[in-house]
């Protein structure tokens, strides 16, 4: 079965610095995909960002990137410039067929 | 277009009591996910709909929660005999179809508080 692991409960950033979030999974498949949600008080989850498992090059979305190693099945969120905006919840989430499989979620908070 | 809609935004019930929670999908949307998020948790798979296709029911926790989802649209998930640990908010998602390819968009969620 696969696993997703967020290994950071809670992390800080100061506005217009960058902060990294990290995420494992565990899987047997080669074809998948990879997703960072982000989930303000409202409850409403936001995609991110998403990378294709088949893809070498990190995924990008303006201010947020990803670092993939798939080898290491490792998913890393960098958020470049945050914003006090960002403060939120992360989840990173695993997909290959219908449903998402999501981590423990990482809280982030951004001091202005 | 109008996105994934969810009611109520939040309900209170007693032990032993059944609820129902209520989730239309964006239209044209075939395939339409429940999913459980309980208190410093990351969301938990429930049940799946797939157009006219049995649905996956293989993250249901309990015989007492069932799902149906009537004309390929509007959803309802019904939990019987609530239970404290039923607590959670309850979200549902849509896709416009059951690749992975295709995003999940979420709704507001339905927070349910059982005393």
């Amino acid at each position: 079965a696969q696993t997703v692991t967020q290994s950071q409960p809670e992390m800080s950033v100061q506005e217009a610095e960058t902060v990294t979030l990290s995420c494992t999974y565990d899987t047997s498949e080669s074809d998948y995909y990879l997703f960072w949600y982000k989930q303000p008080p409202s409850r409403q989850m936001i995609l991110v960002i998403r990378q294709e498992a088949y893809k070498q090059q990190n995924a990008t979305e303006n201010r947020f990137s990803v670092n993939f190693q798939k080898a290491a099945k490792s998913f890393s969120l960098k958020i470049s410039d945050s914003q006090l905006g960002d403060a939120a919840m992360y989840f990173c989430a695993y997909r290959s067929a219908s449903k998402l499989i999501f981590g423990t979620g990482t809280r982030l908070q951004v001091f202005p | 277009g109008a996105g994934v809609s969810q009611s109520p935004s939040n309900k209170v019930t007693e032990k032993g009591k059944d609820v129902e929670l209520r989730c239309d999908p964006i239209s044209g949307h075939t395939a339409l996910y429940w999913y459980r998020q309980s208190l410093g948790q990351g969301l938990e798979f429930l049940i799946y709909f797939q157009g006219n296709s049995a649905p996956d029911k293989s993250g249901l926790p309990s015989d007492r929660f069932s799902a149906e989802r009537t004309g390929g649209s509007v959803s309802t998930l019904t939990i019987q005999r609530t239970q404290q640990e039923d607590s959670a908010v309850y979200l549902c998602a849509s896709s416009y179809t059951r690749l992975a390819s295709y995003e999940q968009y979420f709704g507001p969620g339905t927070r349910l508080t059982v005393t």
